[in-house]
Formats: C-alpha cells, sequence, structure tokens
C-alpha cells in the first residue's frame, strides 16, 4: 500500500508570493491533517480535513488555507509569504472516523524555503 | 511574539543500552497519547499509543508508562540501535474525542553510539 505522499518535495520562494503544496493520502483515509514543523515553534497544527470539510483549525493566520478534494486528496496554500513561512510542512492521514483516535500517517513533508 | 529557537533535549547512548524519554504533560483530563519517531529527512512515523485507563504499554522493544498521578509519561526502548537514532515527540489531540488535532511536544534527539 503506497503510504502518504507529498509534492513537491522541496520549493523556493521570495516573500510576498503564494504558494500551494499537495498532499495524496493513503488510499482509503479520507482525513487529511497540515503540520507546520520549524526549529522555533516545532510541529504545529494547520489544520484537519474529512470528507471536503475543514473540521480542525489551528492558530494560523488566514493566509494559511487549504481544501480537500472528493478523492481525498488535498491541498494548503499560503498567500503573502513571509520569511517566517520556511519550514517543513507535513501532511498526515488517517481513517477519520468518528469513533475514537485513529493512527496518523505522516508523508515526507515539502520544505519551503522563503527567501 | 519573537520565537525562540528550540532547544532539543539530547539523550545519548551507547548501543545495546537501553533509552528512557520521558514527556510530561498539563492537561488531566488528557486521555490518549501517542509516541512519535521523526528520523532526518523523513515525517514522523508511529511508535506506540497509550490510553489513559492503562499505566503501561508494550510494544516489539518499546514500552510506554504512563503516570496519570504526576502527569508524566515516558517511552522505553530496550537494547538500542543506531537505527533508533532519530527525534522523538509525544504528541496528545486537544480535546480528545475523535479530534486529529494533535500537540505535540518538544521531542527529544536520541543520539546511539556504536
Amino acid at each position: 500500500k503506497a503510504g502518504v505522499t507529498q509534492t513537491p518535495r522541496y520549493l523556493i520562494k521570495t516573500r510576498g508570493q503564494q504558494v500551494t503544496l499537495s498532499c495524496s493520502p493513503i488510499s482509503g483515509h479520507r482525513s487529511v491533517s497540515w503540520y507546520q514543523q520549524t526549529p522555533g515553534q516545532g510541529l504545529q497544527f494547520l489544520f484537519e480535513y474529512f470528507s471536503e470539510t475543514q473540521r480542525n483549525k489551528g492558530n494560523f493566520p488566514g493566509r494559511f488555507s487549504g481544501r480537500q478534494f472528493s478523492n481525498s486528496r488535498s491541498e494548503m496554500n499560503v498567500s503573502t509569504l513571509e520569511l517566517g513561512d520556511s519550514a517543513l510542512y507535513l501532511c498526515a492521514s488517517s481513517l477519520g472516523s468518528e469513533a475514537g483516535q485513529n493512527e496518523q500517517f505522516f508523508g515526507p513533508g515539502t520544505r519551503l524555503t522563503v527567501l | 511574539g519573537e520565537s525562540v529557537g528550540l532547544h532539543l533535549p539530547t539523550l545519548s547512548v551507547q548501543e545495546g543500552d537501553n533509552s528512557i524519554i520521558n514527556c510530561a504533560y498539563s492537561n488531566s483530563a488528557s486521555d490518549y497519547f501517542i509516541w512519535y519517531k521523526q528520523e532526518s529527512g523523513k515525517g514522523p512515523q508511529f511508535i506506540i499509543d497509550i490510553r489513559s485507563n492503562m499505566d503501561k504499554r508494550q510494544g516489539q522493544r518499546v514500552t510506554v508508562l504512563l503516570n496519570k498521578t504526576v502527569k508524566h509519561l515516558s517511552l522505553q526502548i530496550a537494547a538500542t540501535q543506531p537505527g533508533d537514532s532519530a527525534v522523538y515527540f509525544c504528541a496528545e489531540p486537544l480535546g480528545g474525542g475523535a479530534t486529529n488535532k494533535l500537540i505535540f511536544g518538544t521531542g527529544t534527539l536520541l543520539a546511539v553510539q556504536p
């Protein structure tokens, strides 16, 4: 079974630009969560999508947004990039059932560098 | 506010020794905890989880202990191997229930010396 895939793996942008990152979950998984990982703040939850709807949201500004498609693939977008947005962006998928916790499987991440 | 770089605690052990990685939590209502391993260049990988109705759970070479009295959990790795070198995170779902919104600890870097 293929794991979680994220594209692109590396990205370099300049301040003010916008970026879109993509995540393909494990087949059959309906929940996709996004995390930002930086040396300064560690791993921080961005948002979670389940059945094309945002189910949970972290404490990030509105410049960070996401969506999920009917095939459960998800994208996240960051507009008006700032230097502080440089980070590893991780996507995690899970079955997402309503009945209790589900193991989340992480992808390798997209390394975003903002110059 | 201004962010400060996290100083990752480091645990250095000899190959073959046992490792103990600790994690403290603040919410006494927390009912589910997970340990993740993150190797360089990879995303976090699930190791083991434990629910609050348990004090101990064992996996292959790993054991998680939960002390609800002092709000502390630990991950024990038996016979540590070079392949165990990674950053280890404890995590819990914020608000419990079915949420996938995980709150991660700062992590501990485990360095295994051959």
